[in-house]
């Protein structure tokens, strides 16, 4: 049961432009959601979060909106430099412990 | 401060031999967690441990897999009898006792993983 969704596996965006990454879940328990960032042969590091009582959370070029009624997060990256070439991860928890996962979205930064 | 440390990195297995993968968490963490990713897919929760007690293993699969975290030493994914489908990348994570971490998402930190084939 595949509860954090990404149904872009792939994203192609020219360097300076935004890139936009979706996320949707089904489960409403959920009341933390974060994206990792995993380059090959390493493990995700973390990259944002956002917790289930905001809509909204910047760091720098990354923000993450949440849209609670949609169960939808998106994570915005602008503007994208070829350094943020990697797959994406969307996660989601409801407790301290386990994260439920999506597929990932591998982002390619084009000059 | 050493961050979370797998080893091997990389191992290799026949059909029917057991696996054991190691995972040493970042210093004062007490929690570790293991996830397995298969190609093509996300990170699947595996199970969650606390030193010498398994909080959560509802992601385990019923035959063949155990996990310990000894008092002292390294967490231990333990895989006996392995079979082709159990050819994957496994990720240990380690976060401090709740209440203890700092901001949401500073509290899970990943190791490099361990990549697992099965000839």
């Amino acid at each position: 049961d595949q509860q954090v969704k990404q149904n872009s596996p792939s994203l192609s965006v020219q360097e300076g432009r935004i890139s936009i990454l979706n996320c949707d879940y089904t489960n409403s328990m959920f009341d933390y959601f974060l994206w990792y960032k995993k380059y090959p042969a390493e493990g995700p590091t973390f990259l944002i979060s956002i917790s289930s009582i905001k809509d909204k959370n910047e760091d720098g070029r990354f923000t993450v909106f949440l849209n609670k009624s949609a169960k939808h997060l998106s994570l915005h990256i602008v503007p994208s430099q070829p350094g943020d070439s990697a797959v994406y991860f969307c996660a989601a928890t409801d407790s301290w412990g386990k994260l439920q996962f999506g597929a990932g979205t591998q982002v390619v930064v084009t000059p | 401060n050493a961050g979370v440390m797998q080893n091997p990195r990389h191992l290799v297995r026949r059909r029917g031999q057991e696996a054991r993968l190691r995972c040493s968490p970042m210093k004062g963490h007490s929690h570790v967690y293991w996830y397995r990713q298969l190609p093509e897919e996300g990170l699947k929760f595996m199970v969650y441990l606390q030193k010498e007690n398994i909080i959560d293993e509802s992601g385990m699969p019923k035959e063949r897999f155990s996990a310990e975290f000894p008092k002292e030493g390294p967490s231990i994914l333990r895989i006996q009898q392995v079979v082709r489908g159990d050819s994957a990348a496994y990720f240990c994570a380690s976060s401090p006792p709740p209440g203890l971490a700092g901001p949401l998402g500073e509290q899970w930190y990943f190791g490099p993983g361990t990549r697992l084939t099965v000839t």
